[in-house]
């Protein structure tokens, strides 16, 4: 069974520009979080994605995006970036029928610069 | 608004110690409350979690404490180890939903 994993591990952006961060779902695993862990923090629910459909979302600013594809891999897209936006972006996973023991990537680190 | 408090913010242990990690809620809409350790450059990993039926649960050497009418729950990590030295982060989930409340974190160093 293969873990979450995410791609890439390490990106250096412009304000301005876009970005789009990559998750594969653990094996068997039909949902996908997204959170945002800045320098120090715990980290922060961006939004939920089910049967490829958001399932929830947090207290995020319409610039951040996903997608979900039908082998329930997903995309975090993030517009107009900002010097705030630099954090290490987490990617989780949960079982069919159990929601609530979610499984995390080692996560990529956005710098924005 | 949904908050998960935790402290100490940092905690330093002699091997062996007990080290105490704190976490309270407001919210009694939770249903679930787990604990993830974080490794330097890395993600998440859960160590333990708990229901607010049940009022403690221990793991291997790691224990949570839930007290439900006060909304506090606690780890604690026995015989503690240098290879424990990480960050530890509680979390509760709503009811109804699937997103994760972190508290803040807690850096913990056990010394040899």
């Amino acid at each position: 069974e293969t873990g979450v994993t995410q791609s890439p591990t390490h990106l250096i952006k412009t304000r301005g520009q876009q970005v789009t961060l990559r998750c594969s779902s653990q094996s068997g695993h039909n949902t996908v979080s997204w959170y945002q862990q800045a320098l120090g923090q715990g980290p922060q629910f961006i939004f939920q994605y089910y049967r490829e459909e958001e399932n929830g979302r947090g207290n995020f600013p319409p610039r951040f995006s996903g997608l979900q594809f039908p082998n329930y891999s997903s995309e975090l897209n993030v517009n107009a970036l900002e010097l705030d936006d630099s954090a290490l972006y987490l990617c989780a996973s949960t079982r069919p029928g159990q929601n609530t023991e979610a499984f995390f990537g080692q996560g990529t680190r956005l710098t924005v610069v | 608004q949904q908050q998960v408090k935790q402290s100490p913010q940092s905690l330093i242990v002699q091997k062996g110690g007990i080290p105490i990690i704190n976490c309270a809620y407001e919210n009694t809409a939770f249903d679930y409350f787990p604990w993830y350790q974080q490794f330097p450059g890395k993600g998440p990993a859960l160590l333990i979690a708990i229901r607010p039926d049940v009022s403690e649960k221990k793991e291997g050497r790691f224990t949570i404490s839930f007290n439900k009418s006060a909304k506090q729950f606690s780890l604690h990590i026995m015989d503690s180890q240098p290879g424990d030295s990480a960050t530890y982060f509680c979390a509760a989930t709503p009811s109804g939903t699937y997103k994760y409340i972190f508290g803040t974190g807690t850096r913990l160093k056990v010394l040899a």
